[in-house]
């Protein structure tokens, strides 16, 4: 199986910060990475897909880059509403793995 | 809009059964394959089964192979999880999600049931 290794499993920053949540793949990927945004008591959300497609609804201060085993999901102004906990999942071979998870506190 | 709505979570004892359902509705269910994922209690997402758009094929994490069975009837715009032989560490949120083209992005999701596997 791909392994989906995030660190830090939390960060803090402060609204208006620029932020990014690396992932990393144990064996190259492609661009076959998603992220996904989940709140408390909420079902995911999906964000990015292909690595850095936006997917749509999703504002634009949210950005990802990366391909084959290293990857980031970027927030270019922190707003309060992203407080939450962002998973990557790579989506190459089945089963498709996810990221034990980065919560963000704002 | 595109809405999945699952039922059929509860409290059953250790080698219980219990089949989970998630009605489709805002778009045609049978183009899309479908997938399962779950949460335990404070952690992150595990995926546990997938199925094509026709139903043709299944697919399932070591944790469930032999006691789950995934299965659609696109007649009803249902997909539905048959779950045999319960243990405790299946206690979980069970979300039913869609994937978009043949990808194993989830691109939409329920709100989730909640499956407790406890004596």
């Amino acid at each position: 199986d791909i392994q989906m290794t995030q660190s830090p499993s939390s960060l803090s920053a402060s609204v208006g910060d620029r932020v990014t949540i690396p992932c990393r793949a144990s064996q190259r990927i492609s661009t076959y990475l998603n992220w996904y945004q989940q709140k408390p008591g909420k079902a995911p959300k999906l964000l990015i897909y292909g690595a850095s497609n936006l997917q749509s609804g999703v504002p634009s201060r949210f950005s990802g880059s990366g391909s084959g085993t290293d990857f980031t999901l970027t927030v270019s102004s922190l707003q309060p509403e992203d407080s939450a906990t962002y998973y990557c999942q790579q989506s190459s071979t089945i089963p498709y793995t996810f990221g034990q998870g980065t919560k963000l506190e704002i | 809009e595109v809405q999945l709505l699952e039922s059929g979570g509860g409290l059953v004892q250790p080698g219980g059964s219990l089949r989970l359902s998630c009605a489709a509705s805002g778009f045609t269910f049978s183009r899309y394959a479908m997938s399962w994922v779950r949460q335990a209690p404070g952690q992150g997402l595990q995926w546990v089964s997938s199925i094509t758009d026709s139903g043709g094929a299944t697919f399932y994490a070591d944790s469930a192979k032999g006691r789950f069975t995934l299965s659609r009837d696109n007649s009803k715009n249902t997909l539905y999880l048959q779950m045999n032989n319960l243990r405790a560490e299946d206690t979980a949120v069970y979300y039913c999600a869609k994937q978009p083209a043949a990808s194993g992005t989830y691109d939409c999701w329920g709100q989730g049931t909640v499956v407790t596997v406890s004596s």
